[in-house]
């Protein structure tokens, strides 16, 4: 089963504008994560926050969360081509602490030239 | 390399073989994932390692699957028996083993068709 779910499913934008995607959960937990895959590179983390922060900032990655609403938000900047490939949540599978994850169904972003 | 490496990269099997993955994890990582991931979801939690003790398998999907990872560093994910569902990408993944919060790095997955 999967705890996270990202929305949208997928998103077309035009290279140089901003994309947000938005991911639910629904158990508590200690951190969420972001990663992305694409066929170049395979699945990547990119960046990590923990419970008690609200945002974070990695490069033009920004991540918001709100353990009251058991949401997170993944924004990233001045879109490139290169930025093109399915970005998923994820979220500790059991405990919290070096655990496998769960992850959601992804958005598909596109950013078109 | 420096990154997780999987072999084979492509697998196809016929219905009832047993096949066999291997993942070699970044050198010094005591943590190890299996992922399952079907064509447009996400991965799907397997099993975990800590060195050679498997410390999670809650996600394998029946008793046809096993893992194991008897030395501690390179592992083995054996599905017996395969079926048409087994049909997925089997990623593995090593972390350093921190206590708490830990990046997980992934192999490029090994793509298994079974007809």
């Amino acid at each position: 089963s999967q705890q996270g779910e990202e929305d949208p499913q997928a998103l077309s934008i035009q290279e140089g504008e901003n994309a947000t995607m938005n991911c639910s959960y629904k158990t508590s937990i200690n951190n969420l994560q972001w990663y992305r895959q694409n066929s170049g590179r395979g699945l990547v983390h990119l960046i990590l926050i923990r419970s008690n922060e609200r945002e974070k900032h990695s490069g033009r990655l920004r991540v918001t969360l709100d353990t009251s609403k058991k949401s997170s938000s993944l924004l990233i900047t001045a879109s490139r081509a290169a930025d093109t490939a399915s970005y998923f949540c994820a979220t500790p599978h059991s405990g919290g602490g070096a655990d496998g994850l769960t992850f959601g169904k992804g958005t598909h972003l596109i950013i078109q030239p | 390399g420096a990154g997780v490496s999987q072999s084979p990269r492509y697998k196809v099997a016929k219905r009832g073989q047993d096949v066999a993955l291997r993942c070699d994890p970044i050198s010094g990582h005591v943590s190890l994932f299996w992922y399952q991931q079907a064509l447009g979801q996400g991965p799907e939690f397997l099993t975990y390692f800590q060195n050679e003790a498997q410390l999670d398998k809650s996600g394998l999907p029946s008793d046809r699957f096993f893992a194991e990872r008897p030395e501690g560093s390179v592992s083995t994910l054996k599905i017996q028996r395969t079926q048409q569902e087994d049909s997925a990408v089997y990623l593995c993944a090593s972390s350093l083993g921190l206590a708490g919060p830990d990046t997980q790095y992934f192999g490029p997955g090994t793509r298994l068709t079974v007809l």
